[in-house]
């Protein structure tokens, strides 16, 4: 198996412009996480979906950002507008399961910088 | 509502030296607990895991883990650490019927030739 799969690895962007991430999750999982890492503040969870219906998007940081997962094999997060201050790496994630005992399997990252 | 503790946020250690990284939680319910490293430009991926049965994990490349459930802690442990295990390393607790894991804010180890 690929594992997950993120695209782009890097963006570089300008400040008002719409950045779309994507992500493949690893076949067969049932769940999908979006996190942001930065320094100042970690590892934050985004949003998740389960069975691809957004369970939980609390950790979504305005209405700047959105997510979608239109099929089980796809997902996006797209800004619009951007901001420097959104410069982080993204994470996707995926679980097999619904159970708690399930590992998330994490992509490799994509570095967003907002100038 | 879980949380997660990792007092240390950079612990420095020469090569071949033991290290112990410490993670403490708290929960109203039993939890799942996990270890996960990120090695830098990279994703994270899962080192070692608690579910139940026998409290010491062990985990990849060396790495063990005890559970306490009195002390509501899992620190990750390891006898003899190489240079490249330089990353860094966060704790998480997933609830048994929860879809989300909790993270910890991490601990960055620097392995010092």
């Amino acid at each position: 198996d690929a594992g997950v799969i993120q695209s782009p690895r890097h963006e570089v962007t300008e400040m008002g412009q719409e950045v779309t991430l994507r992500c493949k999750p690893i076949s067969g999982h049932n769940s999908l996480f979006w996190y942001r890492q930065t320094m100042m503040r970690g590892l934050e969870l985004l949003i998740y979906f389960n069975n691809n219906v957004p369970i939980d998007d609390s950790g979504m940081p305005e209405d700047r950002f959105s997510a979608k997962m239109p099929n089980a094999s796809f997902s996006t997060l797209k800004i619009q507008p951007s901001e420097p201050r959104d410069s982080a790496v993204y994470f996707c994630a995926s679980r097999p399961g619904t159970g708690g005992h399930n590992e998330q399997f994490f992509g490799p990252g994509t570095r967003l910088t907002v100038l | 509502a879980q949380s997660v503790t990792q007092l240390d946020s950079q612990v420095p250690v020469f090569e071949e030296a033991p290290v112990e990284l410490r993670c403490n939680y708290s929960s109203s319910v039993s939890v799942y607990l996990f270890w996960y490293v990120q090695y830098p430009n990279q994703g994270l991926q899962l080192l070692l895991k608690y579910l139940s049965g026998s409290t010491l994990v062990k985990g990849i490349n060396g790495f063990e883990a005890e559970f306490n459930k009195s002390q509501t802690s899992f620190h990750l442990r390891k006898p003899s650490v190489h240079i490249s295990d330089t990353a860094e390393y966060f704790c998480a607790v997933s609830a048994p019927y929860g879809q989300n894991f909790v993270f910890g804010p991490g601990t960055r180890l620097s392995v010092l030739p």
